[in-house]
């Protein structure tokens, strides 16, 4: 069975720049899930997709964060425009009842 | 949501060794899950212990679980150098998130 995929695994911008993550749950997953996870730090839930509506973003900074999940499968993470603050690892997992699946990661690095 | 407190922060430990982590949270819950996070990868589901039970086993891993001291504890046996990661308990209420605390870093030593 093929994980949680993620593109890309790193990456570099400037700030003000603007970047896009994109995940591929598991196949049949109703669930999708981004989380940030800062250097040192546990992963915090930015957003949760039940098929393609949003069941919780309430801590997604939405004036420069936004994430689509259309046709219930994949998902983008869009930040626009980064700052130095957000430079972190974005995980994406999905899970079909308990247990949640993550990939591997996207590193942002902001300069 | 609740965030469960994982301690010690930190655990260094030599090969051969047994690793205890301990995990409290607040309020009630359905499930508790333990997580583990090798470096520059991503997480990965060890075990879902119930409110209802009191004790799980897989493999080396043993987890407990308390609900009246509201608590959780992961036993690794016999622990392995492969074994160096961090580790992540997640108490689940209905309807909340899964959020994840700061972790335990687990150092063993070979």
């Amino acid at each position: 069975e093929a994980g949680v995929a993620q593109s890309p695994r790193y990456k570099i911008i400037e700030k003000r720049q603007s970047v896009a993550f994109w995940c591929n749950p598991i196949s049949g997953h109703a669930t999708l899930y981004w989380y940030q996870q800062i250097l040192g730090q546990g992963p915090k839930l930015l957003i949760q997709f039940q098929n393609n509506g949003v069941v919780d973003d309430s801590q997604l900074p939405k004036d420069r964060f936004s994430a689509e999940r259309l046709k219930g499968v994949d998902s983008t993470l869009k930040i626009q425009p980064a700052k130095l603050e957000d430079s972190a690892v974005y995980l994406c997992a999905s899970s079909a009842s308990g247990e949640l699946f993550f990939g591997e990661g996207s590193r942002l690095t902001v300069l | 949501s609740q965030q469960g407190e994982e301690d010690p922060q930190a655990l260094s430990i030599q090969e051969g060794e047994n690793a205890t982590m301990n995990c409290s949270y607040k309020t009630s819950i359905n499930n508790l899950q333990w997580y583990r996070q090798n470096s520059g990868r991503g997480l990965v589901h060890l075990i879902l212990i119930r409110s209802n039970e009191r004790e799980k086993h897989s493999g080396r891993l043993r987890v407990t679980l308390d609900t009246s001291k509201k608590s959780s504890s992961l036993l690794i046996t016999a622990s392995r150098a492969a074994d160096t990661a961090s580790y992540f308990c997640a108490p689940k209420t209905s309807g909340s998130r899964l959020t994840f605390g700061e972790g335990t870093q687990l150092t063993v030593n070979p």
